[in-house]
């Protein structure tokens, strides 16, 4: 039982260059998160899925798109990265909402920077 | 919008000190409270959480949490702390009956000397 996996970890862009973000998770979660984590600010939630098929945008959704075609996979996109895309993105997955009483499951993080 | 504040960016602390970090939230409604923990180089983990029931909630690794409703607070203690402590902490708020999105304060680092 491997829970919430993400690829790569490390990845350095040029500006304008493309990648997408692979986030699995393998506990049959409907939730799916992305989040970015920036020295002082926390984690600030980038886009999210309440099930196979849907997004949603977080607070902090620009110059990101996702997709959630699989309800393992939850895929995260940069179209055309800039240096304000450095930061460390994290997945994290959820059995339902928080309010029933679940909790939210980190993967490791990818570490992404843009020169 | 909905924010939650810790008060303390970096704390540093010896060996078997006490720890003490706040963390204070915007909202008067329902909230569930998490304290997350993040070691150098590693994903967040759950160090506990509040739903309801009795406000003062224990953790994993000796932590204890308590939840204070006319204070907005959840603070977060430790009667000693060990340097494997060493680590950044994260308050996270659930705003709302029903919701599955949680807002993170900026997180405290500590750092305990041996």
């Amino acid at each position: 039982n491997a829970g919430v996996t993400q690829t790569p970890k490390f990845r350095v862009l040029k500006t304008g260059q493309s990648m997408t973000l692979l986030c699995a998770q393998d506990m049959n979660h409907e939730y799916m998160y992305w989040y970015r984590q920036d020295p002082g600010m926390g984690l600030r939630l980038i886009h999210y899925s309440v099930g196979e098929g849907t997004t949603a945008k977080g607070e902090v959704p620009d110059g990101y798109n996702v997709s959630r075609l699989k309800k393992q996979n939850f895929l995260l996109g940069l179209e055309s990265a800039a240096p304000s895309q450095t930061s460390v993105y994290f997945c994290a997955s959820s059995y339902s909402y928080l309010g029933a009483g679940d909790i939210q499951y980190f993967g490791a993080g990818t570490r992404l920077s843009v020169l | 919008a909905q924010s939650v504040s810790q008060h303390n960016h970096h704390v540093i602390l010896s060996e078997a000190a006490s720890l003490e970090l706040g963390c204070n939230y915007s909202y008067g409604g329902t909230v569930n409270l998490f304290w997350y923990v993040q070691y150098p180089g590693q994903h967040l983990q759950l160090l506990l959480k509040y739903f309801s029931g009795d406000p003062l909630v224990k953790g994993i690794k000796g932590f204890e949490a308590e939840f204070i409703k006319s204070k907005f607070s959840f603070n977060l203690r430790k009667p000693s702390v060990q340097w494997s402590d060493t680590a950044e902490y994260f308050c996270a708020v659930m705003y709302g009956a029903g919701s599955y999105q949680l807002t993170f304060g900026k997180g405290t680092k500590l750092s305990v000397i041996p």
